[in-house]
C-alpha cells in the first residue's frame, strides 16, 4: 500500500508465492498508469502499464488491476523469485494534457529465497 | 541497460558550490525529464525537454537550470548547494515525451557537505 511519513510498505514473501502490490491514487482524472521496478543502485525501470479503459493488463508473470471506482491500482506478481526483490513505484500520468508521470511512495519486495 | 547515461555516478561537494549533471538520452528518444530523489520526497518531477525546448516544469528550485542540447543530451545545473540538495537525481528519455514508458539512467548521486 501506500507509505505513511518516511518509511516504505514493505512486503516479505516466500519465492514461489505470489505477491500483490498496492497503490492508491488521488486524480480521479488520471488517465494512465504505470508500474515501476527500481532494484539497489538503479534507476526505474519500466514493468506494466495500463489505460484508464481497462481495468486489468497482464504481461510476463505480472498482472495490473485498476478500480476507477476506488482509485486503487494492484501489482500482481506470479511466482515470485528472488530477482523480483526491489522497490516498486506505481505512476499516474494525470490527464489535462499533463505528461508528466507523478510517483508514488513506493513499496518494497523482499523474497526470501 | 537502459540506454540512458548519466555522468557523474556520483559527486561530493560542499555547500555553496555549483556542479553539472549530464545526461545521453536512449538513441532515438527526443524527450529528457530530470527527476530528483530523497529518502523524504520519493522521486520529485524537476523539468522535462522536448527536442531542446522546455515542456513542463515540476518543484525545481530557482538555484536549479536545466538544457537540452541540440544532439539531445541534457545537463542539469545545480548551484548555491545546500545540505539538503543531497539526494539521488535520474535522468529519464521517452520517444514522444507524452509521459509514457521512460526509461531511466543509474542516477547521479549528489553529497553535499
Amino acid at each position: 500500500g501506500e507509505s505513511v511519513g518516511l518509511h516504505l510498505p514493505t512486503l516479505s514473501v516466500q519465492e514461489g508465492d505470489n505477491s500483490i502490490i498496492n497503490c492508491a491514487y488521488s486524480n480521479s482524472a488520471s488517465d494512465y498508469f504505470i508500474w515501476y521496478k527500481q532494484e539497489s543502485g538503479k534507476g526505474p525501470q519500466f514493468i506494466i502499464d495500463i489505460r484508464s479503459n481497462m481495468d486489468k493488463r497482464q504481461g510476463q508473470r505480472v498482472t495490473v488491476l485498476l478500480n476507477k471506482t476506488v482509485k486503487h491500482l494492484s501489482l500482481q506478481i506470479a511466482a515470485t523469485q528472488p530477482g523480483d526483490s526491489a522497490v516498486y513505484f506505481c505512476a499516474e500520468l494525470r490527464g489535462g494534457g499533463s505528461y508528466i508521470p507523478t510517483f508514488g511512495r513506493g513499496t518494497s519486495l523482499i523474497v526470501h529465497p | 541497460d537502459s540506454g540512458v547515461t548519466q555522468t557523474p555516478k556520483h559527486l561530493i561537494t560542499a555547500t555553496g558550490q555549483r556542479v553539472t549533471l549530464r545526461c545521453s538520452p536512449r538513441s532515438g528518444d527526443l524527450s529528457v525529464y530530470w527527476y530528483q530523489q530523497s529518502l523524504d520526497q520519493g522521486l520529485q518531477f524537476l523539468i522535462q525537454y522536448y527536442n531542446g525546448e522546455e515542456r513542463a516544469k515540476g518543484n525545481i528550485l530557482e538555484r536549479f537550470s536545466a538544457q537540452q542540447f541540440p544532439d539531445l543530451h541534457s545537463e542539469l545545473n545545480l548551484s548555491s548547494l545546500e545540505l539538503g540538495d543531497s539526494a539521488l537525481y535520474f535522468c529519464a528519455s521517452s520517444l514522444t515525451g507524452a509521459g509514457e514508458k521512460l526509461f531511466f539512467g543509474s542516477g547521479t548521486q549528489l553529497s553535499v557537505l
